[in-house]
């Protein structure tokens, strides 16, 4: 979607690597957030960030860390990849409810294909 | 914590026919934003529709429509004569008016197939 980009869109790594994603956004948004998506689980939150160097743990946050230096960028990295990390990772940005109903919701990201092997 | 249970793992319907997707979540909260979003097979989340935990009319966008039952914790998307294009990965989700950092939860997700 326009105004948020992840990156890489595929990757694969082996087991025991650090691997980092990158999430980027141009909409000036407060809130971002990690999210893995496998089959039978949809989509579980990993970590989030309320603001720079705000950020706290989701439901799976074992094996990942986070960092947001500045409003733009939130990375998401896995210190020693497992295959159990193979999964596809979707950023998505938010802001509080206000008078534009679109940012009811979330805005994602295209999404990150990680193969740890 | 906040639940959100999509029962039917699969569906399938027939082309300008109609189907229902259903979802029930479990909160404590009066005041929520509940959401159907569609994954097509290119992977990206796209947002269907969404509603309004205050606001008893239910939503609709074009041929989607809900059926929001607060009381019963029920939200199920209609969707009205279905399109090839319709076939995807629809998310049902809920987030919280205000105090949990606007965070969104899922349930797993329910696989739509349009048969011509």
């Amino acid at each position: 979607d326009a105004g948020i980009t992840q990156s890489p869109r595929h990757k694969v790594t082996e087991t025991g690597t650090p691997v980092t994603l990158r999430c980027h956004q141009t909409e000036n948004h407060r809130y971002m957030y990690w999210y893995r998506q496998d089959p039978g689980h949809g989509l579980r939150l990993i970590h989030y960030s309320y603001g720079v160097k705000d950020t706290d743990k989701g439901e799976v946050s074992d094996g990942y860390s986070v960092s947001r230096s500045k409003t733009e960028d939130f990375l998401l990295t896995l210190e020693s990849a497992t295959s159990s990390q193979t999964s596809v990772y979707f950023c998505a940005i938010s802001s509080p409810p206000g008078n534009n109903l679109a940012n009811y919701g979330y805005t994602f990201g295209s999404g990150t294909r990680l193969t740890v092997v | 914590a906040q639940t959100v249970t999509q029962s039917q793992p699969e569906m399938s319907v027939q082309e300008a026919e109609t189907v229902t997707l259903s979802c029930t979540y479990d909160t404590s909260e009066s005041d929520y934003y509940l959401f159907w979003y569609k994954q097509p097979p290119s992977r990206q989340m796209i947002l269907v529709i969404r509603q309004e935990a205050y606001k008893q009319q239910n939503a609709t966008e074009n041929r989607f429509s809900v059926n929001f039952q607060k009381a019963a914790k029920s939200f199920s998307l209609k969707i009205s004569d279905s399109q090839l294009g319709d076939a995807a990965m629809y998310f049902c989700a809920y987030r919280s008016s205000g105090g949990s950092n606007y965070k969104l939860t899922f349930g797993k997700g329910t696989l739509l197939t349009v048969n011509p």
